[in-house]
């Protein structure tokens, strides 16, 4: 069974101040991680993918496989960056569905 | 390109009334999602389609939920009857790709409130 677990509901910072949202799995193969983002009055969408390594918004995230996680980052958080954000898995096999995890509301103060 | 689309927005119903959903993907995507978020909760799979054929409905709690996809385009997703418990928002996605690291691509959601 495929899981992912959120533990931060809520999560307030200041702008300009660093973030982290927490995200750790359970999977027993190697699954794909993903971070999904969806702003206010707006659809979710794909914020980052871990295989693609790439900064999205300023936004990083290393699959850490040994600590089972996938904790999302920006060292300097923008007002713009207040949203729900989900972290998912998809695991190896050929449906590759999505499981996520419950978000965290991230509200970044002036 | 036209994202994904759905109807209605929102839906009031009573209890043990049937309701149905309509999703639209994007042009050219073979797979489609079905998800049912509760409030607070993340989104969960319901049902997948690859063209018109299901991958995985191992979630769809079949006894009052069914859905379909004719021609492997657009899709219903139908609950009969319905439950306080199945007030959530249903969200329809659909990505490009068949197999390997691929991208979902959502619908605005239907909002369902159950009374």
């Amino acid at each position: 069974a495929q899981r992912v677990t959120q533990p931060e509901k809520l999560l307030s910072v200041f702008k300009g101040a660093p973030v982290e949202l927490k995200c750790n799995y359970s999977y027993s193969g190697s699954p794909e991680l993903f971070w999904y983002v969806q702003y206010s009055r707006q659809r979710l969408q794909l914020l980052l993918r871990h295989i693609s390594r790439e900064s999205i918004k300023g936004f990083t995230a290393d699959l850490n496989k040994g600590e089972t996680s996938f904790h999302l980052k920006k060292p300097f958080a923008q007002e713009e960056d207040s949203a729900m954000y989900y972290c998912a898995l998809s695991g190896q096999g050929s449906a590759r569905q999505l499981t996520f995890g419950s978000g965290t509301q991230l509200t970044v103060l002036p | 390109e036209a994202g994904v689309a759905q109807s209605p927005r929102y839906k009031i119903i009573e209890k043990r009334q049937s309701v149905a959903f309509w999703c639209n993907p994007i042009s050219g995507h073979a797979t489609l999602y079905w998800y049912q978020q509760i409030l607070g909760q993340g989104p969960k799979l319901l049902i997948q389609f690859q063209n018109n054929g299901v991958v995985d409905d191992s979630q769809l709690p079949k006894d009052r939920f069914s859905a379909e996809r004719l021609k492997g385009v657009d899709s219903t997703l139908k609950i009969q009857p319905a439950k306080l418990e199945d007030s959530a928002v249903y969200l329809c996605a659909s990505s490009p790709r068949t197999g390997g690291s691929y991208e979902q691509y959502f619908g605005p959601g239907t909002r369902l409130t159950v009374t």
